[in-house]
This record gives C-alpha cells, structure tokens and sequence, in this order.
C-alpha cells in the first residue's frame, strides 16, 4: 500500500524550531519529488517546499513565507523527507502534509500523508 | 505568481444532480497544467484531476474536468452522497504553483 506517514507536530513557542518527518512505504521513495503542503485551520492549501530526486542534485524550492527559516531535506536509503522548521512564526500554525509528486517535475500530488499539526504559540 | 479563484464559494445541491465547479486563473496557465483535489473534513486532500482532463487513479468516470488558457471547470455528473466535499483547484503551469481557495460542494 503506498503510504506516507507524518511525525514530529506538536506546540512551540515563536523563535522556536520544530521538525517534520514523513515516512514513506509502499513505492521507490527515490524515484520521486516529495513536497510539503501546509493547511492553516479553516485556511486553504499552501505549498511549502519541495525537494527533488538525486539526480537532479536533490535541490530544493520554497515559499517565500518560508525561505530562509524552513529546510527540506531527505533519506532515500530510509525513505524520509523531513521539514526542519526554524524561527517559527504564529502564521506556522497548520496542518503540515506531506505529499508525492506525481510528475518528474513533482508538480502534481497523488499521494498525501495524513498530516501533522503544528501550533506556534506561546 | 498565478491566483486562481473558485467559483461558486458554496454550492448547495442535491444527490443525482450534476454539479459544475469553475477555476480561473489570473494569467493563461501554460500547457494547461491544472489539476483539482477532493478534501473531507478531517482528511488530507486526494488528487481526482491533473493535466486538465486526466482522472487519478481509482477515481470514478463521474468526474471530469475541462477548460482552457485561463478558464477551467470540474464536473460531477451525478453527485453521490460521499462526493459533498471541499474542492480545490492547482494550477502547475508557473514555476511558483498555486492553488485556489476552495469550493464547498454541499447537501441541499
């Protein structure tokens, strides 16, 4: 069954740092681009970054909202991609999912872990 | 970057009526690269349509999606119980990819 499994959520105070695991099974982890998409509460679906395979030199794309605090990265010899979140914000505050690009250029999400919740507050 | 509106925000209807959800974006979205997502209350989204026309997998033939350049509609062609959901629209087209603010298709 292809799987995708999110860990790692919970409160934190602003300035704080936090990391997001998902853990993937069920498909050659590898062969894809995983992404992180965000859902604040009673907000619609934000995309937070993405990393691609090996062979495109594992590089990796974010929000603006993001960039410079968040960074994603992955183990394809454990089949996780991981979200380690810094300087976090009150606006953090969301759902994180993470997700499967079904594409080459990872674009397009077939495959959705559960999410994870993440609360900034102090 | 390419905003996409949903259109209607709510749309009330009936079990065995035909729903028409519509997305547009605020530029033409290149090579058509749009796809739409089914999300529950309480569940993660699920992919039904991308490349504009092409159904995921396991997603049943009453769906189907259309449109062009800068306009683009999904279809439910006879609504059953468990299709009353939020719907959003992706568009892929641009390099900074986005989505639409969603559609609540609900029982009337």
């Amino acid at each position: 069954e292809l799987q995708l499994v999110e860990s790692g959520g919970g409160l934190v105070q602003p300035g704080r740092s936090l990391r997001l695991s998902c853990t993937a099974s069920g498909f050659t982890f590898g062969d894809y681009v995983m992404s992180w998409v965000r859902q604040a509460p009673g907000k619609g679906l934000e995309l937070v970054a993405f990393i691609r395979i090996k062979a495109y030199g594992e590089t990796a794309e974010y929000a603006a909202s993001v960039k410079g605090r968040f960074t994603v990265s992955r183990d394809d010899s454990n089949s996780i991609a991981y979200l380690q979140m810094d300087s976090l914000k009150t606006e953090d505050t969301a759902v994180y999912y993470c997700t499967r690009g079904l594409r080459i250029s990872g674009d397009v999400f077939d495959i959705w872990g559960q999410g994870t919740m993440v609360t900034v507050s102090s | 970057e390419i905003v996409l509106t949903q259109s209607p925000g709510t749309l009330s209807l009936s079990p065995g009526e035909r729903a028409t959800l519509f997305c547009r974006a605020s530029q033409s979205v290149y090579t058509n690269y749009l796809a739409w997502y089914q999300q529950k209350p309480g569940q993660a989204p699920r992919l039904l349509i991308y490349g504009i026309f092409s159904r995921a997998t396991g997603i049943p033939d009453r769906f189907s999606g259309s449109g062009s350049g800068t306009d683009f509609t999904l279809t439910i062609s006879r609504l059953e119980p468990e299709d009353f959901a939020l719907y959003y629209c992706q568009q892929y087209g641009d390099t900074r990819w986005s989505f639409g603010q969603g559609t609540k298709l609900e029982i009337k």
